[in-house]
């Protein structure tokens, strides 16, 4: 079935720093999306990137759509400690319509003040 | 608006016994999810919902999983004679079309002893 390699697992950065994780899977997509779950909670849309090339941004959060649709990356600019959370990608399986979500596993982010 | 909303926040039960959890998707919404999250890993499918359709139950890991929407709106997950294994959070989304993201419920974090 389909997979979307999520990296890295996790990542300890400082506050202010630029953060950069990335989602890669071996079929192609039509959709991608960004998530991020703090504890306790759900996952929360943050980006949804529905065209080849798109490039989208949230405030300091911005995703694209890998050209060959097989990728995406989010990148947080001048990260603060409430960015801190899982941040999942996720895709709509391609077969039988976009029903289900496929997830990656998960980037675990630490920010230290 | 209200988000989706999940009931029981958490729920402990023995092990052999039956659960319900309740999920109260957004308003308008037609499309309705579940997924379960085990602990450090991404979401898992479930089962899906759209309208008058048949639900697309693909995702059950067993027959001792069920779930049934009534009037389109609320949709129940039944878990009958559970098993340690189905410890975990389990996530409802709903989203208004196909292609758009879903969003989230906060999941009801089920512990079998």
């Amino acid at each position: 079935g389909q997979q979307l390699n999520q990296s890295p697992q996790s990542m300890f950065i400082q506050e202010g720093e630029d953060v950069s994780m990335n989602c890669t899977s071996s079929s192609i997509f039509n959709t991608w999306l960004w998530y991020k779950q703090d504890p306790g909670e759900g996952p929360v849309l943050l980006i949804a990137l529905y065209k080849a090339g798109e490039l989208t941004s949230n405030g300091r959060l911005t995703a694209q759509f890998g050209i060959t649709r097989k990728d995406s990356f989010l990148n947080i600019s001048a990260s603060i400690p409430s960015d801190v959370g899982i941040y999942f990608c996720a895709a709509p399986a391609p077969q039988g319509g976009s029903e289900k979500l496929v997830f990656g596993k998960g980037t675990k982010l630490t920010v230290n003040p | 608006g209200a988000g989706v909303s999940q009931s029981p926040s958490n729920k402990v039960t023995e092990k052999g016994k039956d659960v319900e959890l309740r999920c109260d998707p957004i308003s308008g919404h037609t499309a309705l999810y579940w997924y379960r999250q085990s602990l450090g890993q991404g979401l898992e499918f479930l089962i899906y919902f759209q309208g008058n359709s048949a639900p697309d139950k693909s995702g059950l890991p067993s027959d001792r999983f069920s779930a049934e929407r009534t009037g389109g709106s609320v949709s129940t997950l039944t878990i009958q004679r559970t098993q340690q294994e189905d410890s975990a959070v389990y996530l409802c989304a709903s989203s208004r079309t196909l292609d758009r993201g879903q969003y989230f419920g906060p999941g009801t974090r089920l512990l079998v002893l």
